[in-house]
């Protein structure tokens, strides 16, 4: 069965430190890869989705991923936060075969100012 | 950008009795939907995928009897509850596709059920 794995469970940080989050995933196929953003009291929102091409792709709010596929890995960085940048962090896969996605479980982000 | 509702955003109900949730894609058709449980400080656990006018797809390990899903338009899915228990309590989010391959989800802010 498909798996998403997000390492970090829960990660504090000061302002304009640099961030790093971790996926990865199991999936021998091809994948489209996404990362979702959950603020305090939000909706879930796309960050960011790699389809195909360049494997690093820019999001919003300064957000970028990069795709390694030798190493089934879709991490998240951005090189300064900011205290808005507070709020859990989901990767997720959508594999070519299903038309389903898979969640991982998901970082929760505290931004120190 | 798109917009996804779902009706109610909260509701209780006694053990036992059934539970609708409706998902709304405002303002764009929407062929395929997902839907959604989220334990407290947990990730997503997919569902099922609802396809407009067709049966649901459910996850391994959910009970379709008890969650019933249907796609009757390209705007509207429903997730049925039935005779709910206090397991049943969670966050329930469903997610609309605008396109057949469902690579952007557009989520709805959730419904949060308490079974007593």
């Amino acid at each position: 069965a498909q798996s998403v794995s997000q390492h970090n469970h829960h990660v504090i940080l000061s302002e304009a430190a640099s961030l790093e989050l971790g996926c990865n995933y199991s999936y021998g196929g091809t994948v489209n890869l996404f990362w979702y953003v959950q603020y305090p009291g939000q909706h879930l929102q796309l960050l960011l989705k790699y389809f195909s091409g360049d494997p690093l792709v820019k999001g919003i709010k300064g957000f970028e991923a990069e795709f390694i596929k030798s190493k089934f890995s879709f991490n998240l960085r951005k090189p300064s936060v900011q205290w808005s940048d507070t709020a859990e962090y989901f990767c997720a896969v959508l594999t070519n075969t299903g038309n389903q996605f898979y969640f991982g479980t998901g970082t929760s982000l505290t931004v120190i100012p | 950008g798109a917009v996804v509702s779902q009706h109610p955003s909260w509701v209780i109900c006694k053990s036992g009795t059934s539970v609708k949730i409706e998902c709304r894609s405002l303002d764009f058709q929407a062929t395929t939907m997902f839907w959604y449980r989220q334990f407290p400080k947990q990730s997503l656990m997919l569902m099922a995928t609802s396809n407009e006018g067709s049966k649901a797809t459910y996850e391994q390990g959910v009970e379709k009897d008890k969650f019933l899903i249907n796609h009757a338009s390209l705007t509207l899915s429903t997730l049925t509850v039935t005779s709910a228990h206090p397991e049943d309590s969670s966050f329930y989010i469903c997610s609309a596709c605008r396109d057949l391959f469902a690579n952007t989800q557009y989520f709805g802010p959730g419904t949060r059920l308490t079974v007593l």
